[in-house]
């Protein structure tokens, strides 16, 4: 799986658009962009995923550059229950490369 | 759709003792992962499974580990003999081929 480079953590108002970057400059053309978050103690949810569309569903938008060299996760409306760890992972789709990699993501704090 | 199933939520155990966690998949997935999660490590991938098949075990820390997958509906992570740097939250994960959808956890505590 190719590596993320995410920032360690983040901060964002409630209310507010929090957007957060992914770097992975080393993605193969037949790898994913993947988001997760882990809000503490419960299992990773998963969030969104994309090939080289920007893509969008009812939790979050992710935008995907033309070289698809980096991403960034758009959560457009933050509230204190969107406060998580968000991994961005770069994943194929099938085979023996099919599983994820958790990095270290970012914390995301909302605040009021 | 109930989600992936774990079992037991909490266990506390003492070091020597056998641990089995157990894991229903949500219905009609082929894949089924194993992830370990610590402080010091993060969230590690022990074992993946294709149609209850082993793909991936690279990631087991021991011979003291063992998964299986008798049918597509339930699978099992047993530690044989336990030990106190096995506590740790076990994730089960299912997928069909995308995004994967993890279980609650069983939060094991060795003492």
């Amino acid at each position: 799986d190719a590596k993320t480079t995410q920032p360690p953590s983040m901060d964002c108002a409630e209310g507010r658009a929090a957007n957060l970057p992914c770097n992975h400059s080393t993605i193969s053309g037949n790898e994913y962009v993947y988001w997760y978050r882990q809000i503490h103690s419960q299992g990773p949810q998963y969030i969104i995923h994309g090939l080289k569309n920007n893509e969008t569903n009812e939790m979050a938008s992710l935008i995907i550059t033309e070289d698809r060299k980096s991403s960034t996760l758009i959560l457009p409306h933050a509230t204190l229950r969107d406060t998580a760890v968000y991994y961005c992972i770069v994943r194929a789709s099938t085979g023996t490369a099919s599983k994820l990699t958790f990095g270290t993501g970012t914390r995301l704090q909302v605040t009021l | 759709d109930a989600g992936v199933i774990q079992s037991p939520r909490h266990e506390v155990t003492e070091m020597g003792q056998e641990v089995t966690l157990r894991c229903k998949p949500i219905s009609g997935h082929d894949y089924l992962f194993w992830y370990r999660q610590t402080m010091m490590r993060g969230l590690e991938l022990l074992i993946y499974f294709n149609n209850n098949v082993p793909i991936d075990d690279s990631g087991m820390p021991e011979d003291r580990f063992s998964a299986k997958m008798p049918n597509a509906s339930f699978s099992t992570l047993k530690i044989q003999p336990s030990e106190p740097r096995d506590s740790a939250v076990y994730f089960c994960a299912s997928s069909l081929g995308g995004a994967i959808y993890f279980g609650e956890g069983s939060w094991l505590t060795v003492v």
